[in-house]
């Protein structure tokens, strides 16, 4: 059975930083791209970042340029997404996912920004 | 700023039929787009159901589809079930990828 954990959501002061986790089990991650996508409170879905196989190409929605990051270790089974300068209209539920076409999916982790 | 539209709402009755569209407003979506469709419930995360236009999962009910209708993709829902109510999204490829704003199909 395939299982996607996300984790380190968190509330967090504009412009403060975060780091977000997916823990990937039953499945063959280093042989999968892998994306992140999120949802904002009674809002509807928003493709963050993919990333491919090896983590040499990286792709991202404009919003989040240069200031998020995703990454992922392969002999840790494990996807990143480093965020930093964060913003009100970042707050939202985050949730990672398998290959591009988002087979399979976490249950997500919160992430709040507010002062 | 691309933008993919749907239809904002819904309504079917049970066993009835009913098509939800995405379009793009770049112009016509074709199979370039690797049009993919999904499903999400209150609470829950969304689930998978259509790829690149009219590829099914292993677990997509048979009752759904995916096509290319009048330039926009479709998810055409066949003999409705109470349990297919919730909102659906489509996405789209533009070299980064684009959700739809979302469709809520009721039940009723």
């Amino acid at each position: 059975e395939v299982q996607l954990v996300e984790s380190g959501g968190d509330l967090v002061q504009p412009g403060g930083s975060l780091r977000l986790s997916c823990a990937v089990s039953g499945f063959t991650f280093r042989s999968s791209w892998m994306t992140w996508v999120r949802q904002a409170p009674g809002k509807g879905l928003e493709w963050v970042a993919n990333i491919k196989q090896d983590g040499s190409e990286k792709y991202y929605v404009d919003s989040v340029k240069g200031r998020f990051t995703i990454s992922r270790d392969n002999a840790q089974n494990s996807l990143y997404l480093q965020m930093n300068s964060l913003r009100a209209d970042d707050t939202a539920v985050y949730y990672c996912a398998t290959e591009r076409r988002l087979s399979q999916w976490g249950q997500g982790t919160l992430v709040t920004v507010s002062s | 700023q691309t933008v993919v539209t749907q239809e904002p709402s819904l309504t079917v009755s049970p066993g009835g039929t009913v098509t939800l569209t995405c379009a793009s407003s770049t112009g016509a979506v074709t199979s370039d787009y690797y049009p993919n469709w999904f499903q999400q419930k209150p609470g829950q995360a969304p689930r998978a159901l259509i790829y690149s236009t009219s590829n099914k999962h292993s677990w997509t009910p048979a009752r759904f589809s995916g096509s290319l209708l009048g330039g926009k993709a479709a998810l055409t829902l066949s003999g409705v079930q109470p349990e297919d109510e919730a909102e659906y999204y489509c996405l789209l490829y533009y070299g980064g990828w684009v959700f739809g704003g979302g469709t809520k199909l009721t039940v009723l």
